[in-house]
């Protein structure tokens, strides 16, 4: 069986400063990892995923995550957030490439100028 | 024109009332998916469709059904909805050999 477990269901960050969320998975399997923002009134639209290859990803809109084995995390990253990254987002886990994905419980961002 | 798309967007209904909720795609992708979104808990699987003679009980099934009309089309009903199936409700479909989910903008249903 998979999880998901997000730290923090709400983040606030101030407008330049890093953006961190973190993300830990559990997987019998070497897992798919996603990331998905969610803004007000819409659908989740993918951020970035890694399947396999480079542990480092990168994503759009400046957002990175890298993937450790070891320990088994999935780590969301910007260096600086702007004001339009305030959305939730949520961390996915899937044990294939045509899988059910299990998603995490979500974590507000909040950007402060 | 959205890959995925979801009617109603909004609606609000009253305990015991028969609804369905409608998604279609464009995509010609097979997997099709319903899920729910409540505040703390993330999406739940509700149920799922590899193909049009293939359906999947999700970790929430109950109190719900789906049909896989054509490819396209993947309803889901609540047979006699009740208060705490007041959520917002994803459909989605999944990228061949990506893993990727697509998602509709979802449908919001308030059940009195």
């Amino acid at each position: 069986a998979q999880s998901v477990t997000q730290l923090g269901s709400h983040v606030s960050v101030s407008e330049g400063a890093l953006v961190l969320l973190r993300c830990n998975y559990s997987s019998s399997v070497p897992p798919y990892l996603f990331w998905y923002v969610q803004y007000p009134n819409q659908g989740l639209q993918l951020l970035l995923k890694y399947t396999t290859g480079a542990t480092l990803v990168k994503g759009i809109n400046g957002f990175e995550a890298e993937f450790k084995k070891s320990e088994t995390s999935f780590h969301l990253t910007k260096p600086s957030a702007h004001m339009s990254d305030a959305a939730e987002y949520f961390c996915a886990v899937s044990e294939n490439s045509w899988g059910k994905l299990q998603f995490g419980a979500g974590t507000q961002v909040v950007v402060t100028p | 024109d959205a890959d995925v798309t979801q009617t109603p967007r909004n609606r609000i209904t009253k305990t015991g009332k028969r609804i369905m909720l409608e998604c279609s795609q464009t995509k010609g992708h097979d997997r099709m998916y319903w899920y729910r979104q409540d505040p703390g808990l993330g999406l739940r699987l509700i149920y799922y469709s590899f193909d049009v003679k293939d359906i999947n009980k999700g970790e929430i099934s109950d109190g719900y059904s789906v049909s896989r009309q054509a490819q396209a089309k993947f309803s889901l009903s609540l047979e006699s909805a009740i208060p705490n199936q007041t959520a917002l409700y994803f459909c989605a479909i999944q990228g061949e050999n990506t893993g990727e989910l697509f998602f509709g903008e979802g449908s919001r249903l308030t059940v009195l």
